[in-house]
């Protein structure tokens, strides 16, 4: 079975400030890996996705993420954040063998203050 | 993803009462998804199917009923016999490994 574990549940930062979003996953088989954002009362935006290729993947926003399989985590970063970026982030992996199935994290809370 | 719409977003039922949210889309893809969302928690899988007049129970299906007569559709009841159903429901479609989510509807029960 997949699991993923996302250990921070709220990061406050400051505008203007870099912030790393933590996600570890655990997996039998080999997994594609998103992340998504969800701004309040509404539903999921795609980040980003590690698929194959590159570990260092672009996504919108300029948000980005680093895949390491040997320690199974894909954290999602930014490098200066802004207050529009306060949301919340779910971290998500999917079977490369059998891919219907998106494991969510319990997600985290990005909270950016001025 | 402006492919795909729920309705209606607010939604707010009696204890006792069946309820159906709505679920539709334009991307033309076959497989399509719902997504239970309680707060501090992530999405859970409620059914999927991926194709017409097939699907499959997901996590935490009981209490839940769906049906997929057309590509398009996808639209799921909360029977009385969910026990719980205030929560924020989000319905999905796959195109090759990736999810593209609605707006989502929340439903309250009184």
């Amino acid at each position: 079975a997949q699991s993923v574990t996302q250990l921070d549940s709220q990061v406050p930062v400051f505008e203007e400030a870099p912030v790393e979003l933590r996600c570890n996953y655990s997996s039998s088989v080999s997994v594609y890996l998103f992340w998504y954002v969800q701004y309040p009362n509404q539903g999921l935006q795609l980040l980003l996705k590690y698929l194959s290729g590159s570990t260092l993947v672009k996504g919108i926003n300029g948000f980005e993420a680093e895949f390491n399989k040997s320690q199974t985590s894909f954290h999602l970063r930014k490098p200066s954040v802004h207050i529009s970026d306060t949301a919340e982030y779910f971290c998500a992996v999917i079977r490369m063998d059998s891919s219907y199935k998106l494991i969510f994290g319990s997600g985290t809370r990005l909270l950016v203050r001025p | 993803d402006g492919g795909i719409t729920q309705s209606p977003k607010y939604l707010f039922r009696k204890e006792g009462q069946n309820v159906t949210l709505s679920c539709e889309q334009n991307l033309n893809h076959d497989a399509m998804y719902w997504y239970r969302q309680d707060p501090g928690q992530g999405l859970r899988l409620i059914y999927y199917s991926q194709i017409v007049n097939d699907f499959q129970k997901g996590d935490i299906a009981e209490g839940y009923s769906v049906s997929r007569e057309k590509k398009e559709s996808f639209p799921l009841t909360v029977t009385s016999a969910q026990k719980n159903p205030t929560a924020f429901y989000l319905c999905a479609v796959q195109r090759n490994n990736e999810q593209f989510f609605g707006p989502g509807t929340r439903l309250t029960v009184l």
